[in-house]
């Protein structure tokens, strides 16, 4: 059971550029998430789903867009890379309920 | 909104030593409590969770009790191990949030413990 996938796991980008992290999921979690995460300063939400389709922001969304066509992915895309998105992006899933988040094991992205 | 508070890290201990890391929480609803943990390189792991007042949450060896009275969530161990060395996580999930059951997190602790 793989449970959460991101690829790629590295990435090094020139500023402008474009690119798309990817995240599937193999546990039928209706409920899908993007965080980053930066030193010292936790996780933060960027965007957030509640089932294929349907997609919203999350704290802090500036800078990408996702999309949500089947219940199993969720992309999260960065237009025009910018050095202040150099990160740890995690991306989770979850079922309604209490159980928390499944974490996949994140790509580190670097925009030089 | 809601948020986590959790102490400063790095937090240094020698193997066997007692754990507490602390974590208090503000809500306007009533959430769900987390630990997690992240070990260098990889994601984030569910360490234990409790879903309402006095629920004590438990697993390797770890404990939390969710009190309501202080609004805190605080991490004990009898007895680390150099292999609990990682960054721990305090979270909440307020169901009254529009966010599906996404997390707020703390910022994280460093734990490294030494033989």
């Amino acid at each position: 059971n793989a449970g959460v996938t991101q690829t790629p796991k590295f990435r090094i980008l020139k500023i402008g550029q474009s690119m798309t992290l990817q995240c599937a999921q193999d546990m039928n979690h209706n409920y899908m998430y993007w965080y980053r995460q930066d030193p010292g300063m936790g996780l933060k939400l960027i965007y957030y789903s509640v089932g294929a389709g349907i997609t919203d922001k999350g704290e802090v969304p500036n800078g990408y867009n996702v999309s949500r066509s089947t219940t199993e992915d969720f992309p999260l895309r960065l237009e025009l890379a910018a050095p202040s998105q150099t990160s740890v992006y995690f991306c989770a899933s979850s079922t309604e309920g209490k159980g928390g988040l499944h974490f996949g094991d994140g790509t580190r992205l670097s925009i030089l | 909104g809601d948020s986590v508070t959790q102490m400063e890290g790095p937090v240094t201990l020698s193997e066997e030593a007692f754990l507490t890391i602390n974590c208090t929480y503000t809500a306007t609803g009533y959430p769900s409590l987390f630990w997690y943990v992240q070990y260098p390189g990889e994601g984030l792991q569910l360490l234990l969770k409790a879903t309402k007042a006095d629920d004590k949450g438990s697993n390797k060896g770890f404990e939390a009790t969710y009190r309501k009275e202080t609004t805190s969530f605080h991490l004990e161990k009898g007895s680390v191990q150099v292999s609990d060395s990682a960054v721990y996580f305090c979270a909440l999930s307020d169901l009254n949030s529009n966010s599906g059951y996404a997390l707020n997190f703390g910022k994280g602790t460093s734990l490294l413990v030494t033989p």
